[in-house]
């Protein structure tokens, strides 16, 4: 079965400082990836996707992830983070072919952002 | 503002009621999905539709029947629910590809089963 895992379930830091979030996916011969975020009582918004080509894609909000084959990681980054960025951020994977939509999510890492 | 708007944000029923959760997007969008949410977990996929027709079920009990009338508009309803059926249920809607396309989310409907 497919796999994603987000090693931290918390990550406290204070405001801008840099943050990493990390991920790893379980291998494939082709996989899609997504980093979403949820705010309190909302719905997952898109982050950022990686589907192929550049290994590093960037979101309009400063966040960027580096999709790395060798180390089947998708590591989410921001050299400096704000209050608001105080959310919850699920990584997702689809591994393509015909599980169109069956998204895997991570379990899911709290960040909190200290003033 | 999303572009999946779900209705009612919120619900509270009883264990004999029958209600329905709505879903509509406008991006032209042939896949329709709905997740349950429970706190501190990540989306579980419960349903999707692909061009109108139920494509995955993921055993959920039959005391949730989704409808999907048309290619706008996706229903959950709900009847003879259970406590532990309290979640957050969301909709979600994306092209049909081979995986690729991002999932739109809506806002979700927090139910309460009492």
């Amino acid at each position: 079965a497919q796999s994603v895992t987000q090693l931290d379930s918390q990550v406290p830091v204070f405001e801008e400082a840099p943050v990493e979030l990390r991920c790893n996916y379980s291998s494939s011969v082709s996989v899609y990836l997504f980093w979403y975020v949820q705010y309190p009582n909302q719905g997952l918004q898109l982050l950022l996707k990686y589907l192929s080509g550049s290994t590093l894609v960037e979101s309009i909000n400063g966040f960027e992830a580096e999709f790395n084959k060798s180390q089947t990681s998708f590591h989410l980054r921001k050299p400096s983070v704000h209050i608001s960025d105080t959310a919850e951020y699920f990584c997702a994977a689809n591994h393509g072919g015909t599980s169109y939509g069956k998204l895997t999510f991570g379990q899911g890492t709290i960040l909190t952002v200290h003033p | 503002d999303t572009e999946v708007t779900q209705t009612p944000k919120h619900l509270v029923m009883g264990m004999t009621n029958k209600k329905s959760l709505k879903c509509e997007q406008h991006m032209g969008h042939r896949a329709m999905y709905w997740y349950k949410q429970k706190a501190k977990k990540p989306p579980e996929l419960m349903f999707v539709y692909s061009y109108e027709k139920l494509s995955i079920n993921e055993s959920v009990p039959s005391r949730f029947s989704p409808e999907c009338p048309n290619s706008s508009l996706l229903n959950l309803h709900l009847h003879a629910l259970q406590p532990e059926d309290s979640a957050l249920y969301l909709c979600a809607s994306s092209q049909v590809d081979r995986g690729g396309s991002p999932l739109h989310f809506g806002n979700g409907t927090r139910l309460t089963v009492t």
